[in-house]
């Protein structure tokens, strides 16, 4: 069964640095998303991309962050200087069709030192 | 705005025990609601959903049913099992993401 899969699993940072976080969404998708969760609180959605470009995006989704798909199969979410509040697990979904069911990998959890 | 208020957790039941986790929702329009389960060391998965008004989702014996009047999705498994272990997460859909609870941890024991 095709799934989401994403990498690196745990991401241990240094406050400032850059953290690239990559996923492979299902290959005949065409919607990606990333959510963040902040230990013990809400999922939060961050930004969804369509098309090769930002569809939508949430007030968390600052100059600090950025999405890509580089090529046919990968999309990342790019942390440029992290800080101490970025340290959650980060979740990047896809779909086939818009407002159709999200298949979700199983998170990378960054943590920034 | 949108948002999902779900009972916190955590909870533990002994196998064979009823289950509800209640969910209440704040929306503008008419969204879907969904219950996605997260089990340990996994990603999230949808567990159920439903589109409309009255609408029930089921799966796997766990059932909930979209009461627009109570703008509630409370998620209810007659008899859990310890493979049910995990974390549940109520969610609607906004216009062009989700919107997800803070997620209930539901420990059963045999």
């Amino acid at each position: 069964e095709p799934e989401v899969t994403q990498t690196p699993s745990h991401q241990v940072t240094q406050m400032g640095q850059e953290v690239i976080l990559r996923c492979v969404p299902i290959s005949n998708h065409l919607y990606f998303y990333w959510y963040r969760q902040i230990l013990g609180q809400k999922v939060e959605f961050l930004v969804s991309f369509y098309n090769n470009e930002i569809s939508e995006k949430s007030e968390i989704f600052d100059d600090q962050f950025s999405v890509e798909r580089p090529d046919g199969s990968n999309f990342t979410l790019k942390i440029r200087s992290t800080k101490l509040e970025d340290s959650a697990m980060y979740f990047c979904a896809s779909s086939g069709l818009a407002f159709n069911e999200q298949f979700f990998g199983p998170g990378t959890r960054l943590t920034v030192l | 705005g949108n948002s999902v208020t779900q009972m916190e957790g955590p909870v533990t039941l002994s196998e064979e025990a009823f289950l509800t986790i209640n969910c209440t929702y704040t929306a503008t329009g008419y969204p879907s609601l969904f219950w996605y389960v997260q089990y340990p060391g996994e990603g999230l998965q949808l567990l159920l959903k439903a589109t409309k008004a009255d609408d029930k989702g089921s799966n796997k014996g766990f059932e909930a049913t979209y009461r627009k009047e109570t703008t509630s999705f409370h998620l209810e498994k007659g008899s859990v099992q310890v493979s049910d272990s995990a974390v549940y997460f109520c969610a609607l859909t906004g216009a062009n993401n989700l919107f997800f609870g803070t997620g209930t941890r539901l420990t059963v024991i045999p």
